[in-house]
């Protein structure tokens, strides 16, 4: 079955660079996404990226997708507390486009 | 911010009893869905509407049933809630069509159950 896999903790320095990578399984993927999670808050949309790119770039956000490896990361340039989150990565699901699969998410702690 | 309101936001009960559990949208998305949240496990699916009375299961549906009578309101039920329903409970709507499913997610309900 599908199957999206991320590590689940990261600690990163306060002004550092984050790299928050994910592995996924479906290979006809055609959306990926990034969902944070603060405390005690539902989801929210960080990005998402089509399959037919390898890079989108939203300020401080970067998502890079290698699709010949089934790879996403999302990095987070200049880290911030407020960074402070559950990162989230998913997929739509290939047999049921009315469905996202998610990861387990992984916990950013940011270090002063 | 999509407009979706969770009620109640905390709940503490007894096993073996009825509980409910609201979700509201405003923005008159068609699809809706029910997620739990555990630790160990991230988000798995419960159900899933696709419209009025239109409703699928989801990976971990067994002891719930959902309702949904009007496109702003679904609804999550626990027939006779058990210790291992205690989660927090995620609502969510889709915008985007086809495979680009946006998920706007509620603040979520905590559930306690004793």
């Amino acid at each position: 079955g599908e199957d999206v896999e991320q590590s689940l903790f990261l600690s990163v320095r306060e002004g550092d660079s984050s790299v928050i990578n994910c592995t996924y399984t479906d290979s006809s993927s055609t959306y990926l996404y990034w969902y944070k999670q603060e405390p005690g808050a539902g989801l929210q949309l960080l990005t998402y990226i089509f399959s037919n790119m390898d890079m989108k770039q939203d300020q401080r956000l970067t998502v890079l997708l290698n699709k010949k490896d089934k790879h996403l990361s999302l990095r987070i340039a200049d880290t911030q507390t407020g960074d402070s989150a559950i990162y989230f990565c998913a997929e739509t699901d290939m047999n049921r486009d009315d469905k996202i699969i998610f990861g387990k998410g992984t916990r950013l702690h940011i270090l002063p | 911010d999509a407009g979706i309101t969770q009620s109640p936001r905390h709940k503490v009960t007894e096993t073996g009893t009825p509980v409910t559990l609201r979700c509201h949208q405003t923005e008159n998305h068609r699809y809706m869905y029910w997620y739990r949240q555990d630790p160990g496990h991230g988000l798995r699916l419960i159900h899933y509407s696709y419209g009025v009375k239109d409703t699928d299961k989801g990976e971990v549906s067994d002891g719930y049933s959902v309702s949904r009578s009007k496109t702003e309101d679904f609804l999550l039920t626990l027939e006779s809630a058990t210790s291992s329903q205690t989660s927090v409970y995620f609502c969510a709507t889709k915008a985007g069509q086809g495979a680009k499913n946006i998920q706007y997610f509620g603040a979520g309900t905590r559930l306690s159950v004793l």
